[in-house]
Formats: structure tokens, C-alpha cells, sequence
């Protein structure tokens, strides 16, 4: 089945590591995205790539980190430079821009 | 940072109760807007993707219509069932960048 998987589901990490949330993608999508959601608030945007080996930031970059060194795959790191961490992780790709989304499961990543 | 608001926050509403909901967004720079919903436990799932003024959609009991030039979007749903309990998302789309979502409202279904 075609389709985005984000691992790991849960996430903990102490104070002043770095972590790293997985996302790959089977659909041959170009363009892959990262968002965060926190609690009674909407989905923001915090990395995007149209295409291999390129991206950009979104809204909420500081603090974290990505590459896109292959089509299928869009891993973000986030930073000891965070200052807060702990939100729901979400996923997503498509064709490309004006397209509809599609999104993994997410990973919910607390700071311990 | 785009400026894209979704009213109500929250709905509860009985079985059989028709609802709706709206998305208010930039009437600049519009190129489309996606609904999406998103169950509990479940990723996202896109509903519509709107381009057009006055465009109206529809996939089953739900439907979206469109108005660029004020900046706005309702979504309908007819005769609301259990399983239509989610939070709806709405996405503003420049052409130029990533979506940017708005808060989402989210629906309860009481049977």
C-alpha cells in the first residue's frame, strides 16, 4: 500500500538532546512537508522540500533541522536549541505545490 | 505568517442535525483552498481542493462552497452520523508554498 510512514509514534527525550523524527514516503510524491500541532492550535509549518536535496523553512524553523537526500524520505531533526519541544509531529507530501496532501500518523515527541 | 481562521472551535451536535462550518482566509494571492478531515487516531484525510470563485463540491452528505473575493468557505454536512465526528481542517494555498492551516473545528456527534 502506498502511502507516508512517520516513526516512531512516541517519542520522549531529555532535556539538551538532539532527536530525529523518520518520515518516508512510497507515493513518488516531489514535495514533502513538516508540521507541528500543539494543544488548540492549528497545524504549523516548520520545513518544506519541493525537491531533492533542496528546502525551505516555514514558520517555526528555529530549532530545527532537516535534509532531503532522497525522494522518500524527509527526516527532521529537532535541536537542543528548541526551547519547547514537547508537540505533536505531523508529516505530509504531495505531487506538488496546489495539490491535495497526504499525511503520516505523526509522532508525539515529549520533553522528560 | 498568512492569517487563516475556522468558526466554530467546536460543534456538538445530535445524529440527523444538519451543520456547518467556516473558513475565512487572505482574498490575496488565493490560489486554492483544501478541506481536510481528521479523525481521532488517524492522519488527515483531504476532502476538497477548491480553485475557483463560487465553486461548490460535493462528496456525499458533505459539500464546501467558495468565495475568493471575500476571502471565505463554509462546509456543510446534511443529516450528521456518529462517524462524521472528526476535527475539519481548512488550508489556504498561495501556489507559492506550503499550506497554511487553521485551527480546525471540531465536530461531535451525539447518536
Amino acid at each position: 500500500d502506498g502511502g507516508i510512514t512517520q516513526s516512531p509514534k512516541y517519542l520522549f527525550r531529555k532535556e539538551g538532546q538532539n532527536v530525529t523524527l523518520s518520515c518516508e514516503q512510497n507515493l513518488n510524491h516531489d514535495a514533502m512537508y513538516w508540521y507541528r500541532q500543539d494543544p488548540g492550535q492549528g497545524l504549523r509549518l516548520i520545513y518544506y522540500s519541493q525537491i531533492v536535496n533542496d528546502f525551505q523553512k516555514g514558520d517555526i524553523a528555529e530549532g530545527y533541522s532537516v535534509s532531503r537526500e532522497k525522494k522518500e524520505s524527509f527526516p527532521l531533526t529537532v535541536t537542543s536549541a528548541q526551547k519547547n519541544p514537547t508537540a505533536f509531529y505531523l508529516c505530509a507530501s504531495n505531487v506538488g505545490l496546489n495539490t491535495e496532501a497526504f499525511f503520516g500518523q505523526g509522532t508525539r515527541l515529549t520533553v522528560v | 505568517i498568512l492569517n487563516v481562521e475556522q468558526s466554530p472551535q467546536s460543534l456538538h451536535v445530535q445524529e440527523g442535525d444538519s451543520t456547518n462550518f467556516t473558513c475565512s482566509f487572505p482574498s490575496s494571492n488565493f490560489y486554492a483552498l483544501h478541506w481536510y478531515r481528521w479523525e481521532t487516531a488517524k492522519s488527515p484525510e483531504a476532502l476538497f481542493v477548491m480553485t475557483l470563485n463560487g465553486d461548490e463540491k460535493k462528496k456525499g452528505r458533505i459539500s464546501a462552497t467558495l468565495n475568493t473575493k471575500e476571502g471565505y468557505s463554509y462546509l456543510y454536512i446534511k443529516g450528521s452520523q456518529p462517524e462524521d465526528s472528526a476535527t475539519y481542517l481548512c488550508a489556504f494555498d498561495t501556489g507559492r508554498r506550503a499550506l497554511t492551516f487553521g485551527s480546525g473545528t471540531r465536530l461531535q456527534v451525539q447518536p
